[in-house]
């Protein structure tokens, strides 16, 4: 089945610290992948996207994402958290040929200061 | 451009009530689409339009109607609410592979 998992729904770094928010695809062919991100009480933003291409796609805010097939994944990162980082992320694809988008049940990330 | 607009941005409904929600876009976008979130469950996917005169079923399509008579306009229509349909709803509108996405309608049915 065509899926987009998140692992972790609640994740906490340090100011300053590296994020890692984890998210892995099933797809019987190659996917399309994003990165939402979205603030309390908004709509979500598009963070990066990976199409085809070039495996890692850098995005706004200083995040990127590697897209590694072999481990069917899309793990989002960032060098250095900032407060304003903090926010729900959400993992979406398009999947298994078809136009919808599918999303992973998201994490929360909370900066500590 | 504006860009996806939802009204109204807060509602409150009775259990049996009807209405609508409302979503436009000002980018001739063909695709648009409309989810529903809840805790811990992601965005899932209500209905969906790949251009106007043509609507088809997502998800979770159950409770809800939709009709597409302009490129612009992709009302969702609540025919009966049920405590059930509580939620943030959001629209969005597609070019190429992309999803924009509105400001959401949270909605609470008593």
């Amino acid at each position: 089945a065509q899926s987009v998992t998140q692992l972790g729904s609640h994740v906490s770094v340090s100011e300053g610290a590296l994020v890692l928010l984890r998210c892995n695809y099933s797809s019987s062919v190659p996917p399309y992948l994003f990165w939402y991100v979205q603030y309390p009480n908004q709509g979500l933003q598009l963070l990066l996207k990976y199409t085809t291409g070039a495996t890692l796609v850098k995005g706004i805010n200083g995040f990127e994402a590697e897209f590694k097939k072999s481990e069917t994944s899309f793990h989002l990162t960032k060098p250095s958290a900032h407060m304003s980082d903090a926010a729900e992320y959400f993992c979406a694809g398009v999947l298994g040929g078809n136009e919808k988008l599918t999303f992973g049940t998201g994490t929360r990330l909370t900066i500590i200061p | 451009n504006a860009g996806v607009t939802q009204t109204p941005e807060f509602q409150v409904l009775k259990t049996g009530q009807s209405m609508t929600l409302q979503c436009a876009q000002d980018m001739n976008h063909e695709y648009m689409s409309w989810y529903r979130q809840d805790p811990g469950m992601g965005l899932r996917l209500i209905h969906y339009s790949v251009g106007a005169g043509i609507t088809d079923q997502g998800e979770v399509p159950n409770g809800y109607n939709v009709s597409r008579s302009t490129t612009e306009d992709f009302p969702l229509r609540l025919l009966s609410a049920a405590p059930s349909q509580t939620s943030v709803y959001f629209c969005a509108s597609r070019y190429s592979e992309t999803q924009y996405f509105g400001p959401g309608t949270r909605l609470l049915v008593l």
